[in-house]
């Protein structure tokens, strides 16, 4: 069993939705969390994090971590065409980006 | 773009042989990791540098190695390849090697081994 399982997907939706996506994990020393957005033949880039448990929210994006339920999720209000992308959840026990550890990523198309 | 540089963008080589890939990190940044994408492994951690030293290692293979220079770009060495090598490969840079969660990714290099 992998440390952090995330739905690969794929997810496809109409623009306008509200996206939901998922990862849950093992490992209880995690403490840092966050959500990477991959476009095709792009490296990853840091869209949110968070530190323990609680609700983060950025624009159109909220990510939430219940380390209760070892469960985080990424939610995308009003998504748009442009959000279409591999979105991978990433934990850490220290915070030291060496030590992420990375979902498998859920593929994301949102259609105009 | 985020600032990390990786050459070459594609590579293709043969089984058994020898690669090396380039990646210049952000300005200022004193660390570099290298992370390797698959489809069926994900994006995993291979190895960090610090300040021209090695900071962490991951799941790098004895055939893998990394070294990061004195101007602070970093190479990473692939050997007597293996079909299953073929994967990206991401270099990242942060600030520090310690306590920066914020890690900027390179485009990658694409390797296929035929």
């Amino acid at each position: 069993q992998k440390e952090v399982e995330q739905d690969p997907g794929p997810l496809s939706v109409p623009e306008g939705a509200i996206v939901s996506l998922n990862c849950t994990y093992s490992n209880s020393a995690f403490q840092y969390f966050m959500w990477y957005r991959q476009y095709s033949r792009k490296g990853p880039e840091l869209l949110m994090y968070t530190y323990s448990s609680g609700n983060k929210e950025d624009g159109r994006f909220t990510a939430q971590v219940d380390k209760s339920s070892k469960y985080i999720s990424l939610f995308i209000r009003d998504s748009q065409p442009s959000d279409s992308a591999t979105y991978l959840c990433a934990m850490s026990v220290s915070g030291s980006a060496r030590q992420l550890t990375f979902g498998s990523g859920t593929q994301l198309t949102v259609l105009p | 773009d985020s600032g990390v540089t990786q050459t070459p963008k594609h590579l293709i080589t043969a089984t058994g042989q020898r690669v090396t890939l380039r990646c210049s990190p952000r300005s200022g940044d004193l660390s570099v990791y290298w992370y390797q994408q698959s489809l069926d492994q994900g994006l995993q951690f291979l190895i960090q540098y610090y300040n021209g030293e090695e900071r962490a290692k991951g799941n790098i293979l004895e055939r893998f190695s990394a070294q990061q220079f004195p101007d602070l770009h970093s190479e990473l060495n692939l050997s007597s390849l293996e079909l299953g090598d073929s994967a990206l490969y991401f270099c990242a840079s942060s600030v520090d090697g310690f306590s920066s969660t914020e890690a900027f990714f390179g485009q990658g290099t694409r390797l296929t081994v035929v």
